[in-house]
């Protein structure tokens, strides 16, 4: 079945630090890939997706590029900020699933001043 | 606009007891999705109902159950409740049936099995 590996956290960076969480998957098909973000004490929302090989999503200055040679999509932000400190969860959808997702384990991002 | 919302917030049962959770998906969503999130992991698919019917429904035993009504809530029903169903359950809305767009989530019901 479909399956989404992250790396595993906590990762603790400083204010304006680069940041690269790493995610692959496993599909049948061609699924299409997200990023959801979990602050402290909400729900979780939906940071960026991308449907097809080789798209770019981006949202707040997060980007992760579909990247189906290697099965991966990778968030990466150029500098963080104490209130990205959060639970990033790479997840995705296979297109004939409805509204199933597949959700990595998630990594802890935490950011010092 | 309201979110979607969940109730109760929190819940403590005892092993073998029921529990139901409810909820409400954004105004004009007709999909609605239900997780279990476990203490450290990610989210598991449980359910997706659409228009009043299952559309999708993921590896958990047949103790869990759910519903959807005319108006688009549902309600989650776990039977005979084990240690291993403490968790957040997660309720998330969305316009179609299809992931075509976002699917937005509520806070959760955290359930504790004692």
């Amino acid at each position: 079945g479909d399956s989404v590996t992250q790396m595993e956290g906590p990762v603790t960076l400083s204010e304006e630090a680069f940041l690269t969480i790493n995610c692959t998957y496993t599909a049948t098909g061609y699924p299409s890939l997200f990023w959801y973000v979990q602050y402290p004490g909400e729900g979780l929302q939906l940071l960026l997706k991308a449907t097809k090989a080789d798209d770019k999503g981006s949202n707040k200055g997060f980007e992760a590029t579909y990247r189906k040679e290697t099965t991966s999509f990778h968030l990466e932000k150029g500098s963080v900020q104490v209130s990205d400190s959060a639970v990033y969860f790479c997840a995705l959808s296979d297109n004939n699933a409805g509204n199933m997702l597949t959700f990595g384990g998630g990594t802890r991002l935490m950011v010092k001043p | 606009d309201a979110g979607v919302t969940q109730s109760p917030t929190h819940l403590i049962k005892t092993r073998g007891q029921q529990v139901t959770l409810r909820c409400s998906p954004i105004s004009g969503h007709k999909s609605v999705s239900w997780y279990q999130q476990v203490l450290g992991q990610g989210p598991q698919f449980i359910f997706q109902y659409y228009e009043k019917e299952e559309r999708g429904r993921g590896n958990f035993p047949d103790r869990f159950s759910a519903r959807q009504f005319p108006n688009y809530s549902s309600e989650l029903n776990v039977n005979a409740l084990l240690l291993g169903d403490s968790a957040l359950y997660l309720c998330a809305s969305s316009l179609g049936g299809q992931l075509t767009g976002e699917l937005f989530f509520g806070e959760g019901s955290r359930l504790t099995v004692l």
